[in-house]
């Protein structure tokens, strides 16, 4: 069957330092792999989109990576800060759809 | 400004009253979906569609129904709403296909069924 999986326990991490999330896959060729931000009560905002072409790609504080022989990407936000806590959903794209993993949780400590 | 809105936002019912929740947007998508999110569940797609009058069910469409008789607007239909629809739900929409494009979500509506 097909997985998503990220990391169910949060990631607490100090002020200043790199978080690094993981996203695997499973029965999944996606040629496209997304990275969302969630606030609590509130609606998923798109960060990050990055094709099956591309190894790495960056945003300001943010760098994603898709390695489709490991089925794994990394979403990296370096030199964090609180307003970073949140949780960070991968999603891929497959059959029209995009599937959603169910997210990994950021505790960003000042 | 360019965004998805949802309407109402909260909403407590009782089993079986029928119900929609409407869902717009303002930026011509073509793709537009609807999940839901469950505590441990995660987002789950119940309903998209690619284009007007053109509607396909996700992972989790039992007991819903949608319509897409317009670009703009894809409303969520219970017809008989039962507790384990009890639940967030997020509409979303992007320029083509999902997974190819940034989804936009509207702000959510918060659904109990009692």
């Amino acid at each position: 069957s097909q997985k998503i999986e990220q990391n169910s326990e949060a990631l607490n991490i100090q002020e200043g330092k790199t978080a690094t999330l993981t996203c695997n896959y499973t029965n999944y060729s996606p040629a496209y792999l997304q990275w969302y931000r969630q606030d609590p009560g509130r609606g998923p905002v798109f960060l990050l989109l990055i094709r099956e072409n591309e190894k790495e790609k960056r945003k300001e504080r943010l760098k994603v990576t898709f390695d489709t022989t490991l089925k794994q990407s990394l979403f990296h936000i370096t030199a964090s800060q609180p307003a970073d806590s949140a949780t960070y959903l991968c999603a891929l794209e497959g059959n029209n759809r995009l599937a959603f993993g169910k997210g990994n949780q950021v505790v960003v400590i000042p | 400004e360019a965004q998805v809105t949802q309407n109402p936002r909260y909403l407590i019912t009782v089993t079986g009253k029928k119900l929609t929740v409407t869902c717009s947007q303002n930026m011509n998508h073509e793709y537009m979906s609807w999940y839901r999110q469950d505590p441990g569940l995660g987002l789950r797609q119940i309903y998209y569609s690619m284009n007007v009058e053109v509607t396909d069910k996700g992972d989790v469409p039992e007991g819903y129904k949608v319509s897409r008789k317009e670009k703009r607007n894809f409303p969520l239909i219970l017809e008989s709403p039962s507790p384990n629809q009890t639940s967030l739900y997020f509409c979303a929409s992007s320029l083509t296909l999902a997974g190819r494009n940034e989804q936009f979500f509207g702000p959510g509506t918060r659904l109990t069924v009692l």
